[in-house]
């Protein structure tokens, strides 16, 4: 089956620097990689997706890069905020939706003001 | 609109008893899942159902059942807990073929096995 690796599993950024999480998967079948954010004590919550058929995708701060030559795939975050410091979760399917979605162990990333 | 539903939100077993984790979406997804969330381990899929009356095991099924008998419900079953079975439980939900596809969690249950 697929196996996500996520580094780093911490990171410690100054506020309104950039922060940026990288993930590697094994299966080459892979098509769609969604990131999540899980604050405190609460559930997942999607952030940004893309699919393999894209190379980058941006949405206002969050960005996410793509390369399936090599097979990983990373999240940018620039000019980070306070309300940033959670858990970042990336995922890897091969079903462009979420069958058999494959986590990542996740990284904390803490924001410091 | 309530979303995803899971109940209870906290529970203690003693080894050996078994329990349901009820979950329960409102936005006619077809899709439902099951995770478990560890320290250190992310979420792993434990169980998926892809429409009423269709589930299959995921990464970490040993110990645990799941039915779909509508498409709104689906509970996860220990059938005899044991200590390595302590954890955070998501049930989540998504359309399968879009229009799109981000996960709706649950609220989590936090499962304690003593």
């Amino acid at each position: 089956g697929e196996n996500v690796e996520q580094h780093p599993s911490t990171l410690s950024v100054q506020e309104g620097d950039s922060a940026v999480i990288k993930c590697t998967y094994s299966d080459s079948a892979s098509n769609y990689f969604p990131w999540y954010k899980q604050e405190l004590g609460k559930r997942p919550q999607l952030i940004i997706d893309i699919r393999s058929n894209v190379g980058e995708k941006k949405d206002q701060r969050i960005a996410v890069t793509l390369n399936k030559t090599a097979k990983h795939f990373s999240l940018h975050i620039t000019e980070t905020q306070p309300e940033d410091s959670a858990v970042y979760f990336c995922a890897a399917s091969p079903n462009f939706g979420n069958e058999k979605l494959t986590f990542g162990t996740g990284t904390r990333l803490t924001i410091i003001p | 609109n309530a979303g995803v539903t899971q109940t209870p939100k906290f529970q203690v077993l003693k080894t050996g008893q078994s329990m349901t984790l009820q979950c329960a979406q409102d936005m006619n997804h077809e899709y439902m899942s099951w995770y478990r969330q560890d320290p250190g381990m992310g979420l792993r899929l434990i169980h998926y159902s892809v429409g009423a009356g269709i589930t299959d095991q995921g990464e970490v099924p040993n110990g645990y059942n799941v039915s779909r008998s509508t498409t709104e419900d689906f509970p996860l079953r220990l059938l005899s807990a044991a200590p390595s079975q302590t954890s955070v439980y998501f049930c989540a939900s998504s359309y399968l073929g879009g229009p799109t596809y981000g996960y709706t969690f649950g609220s989590g249950t936090r499962l304690t096995v003593v």
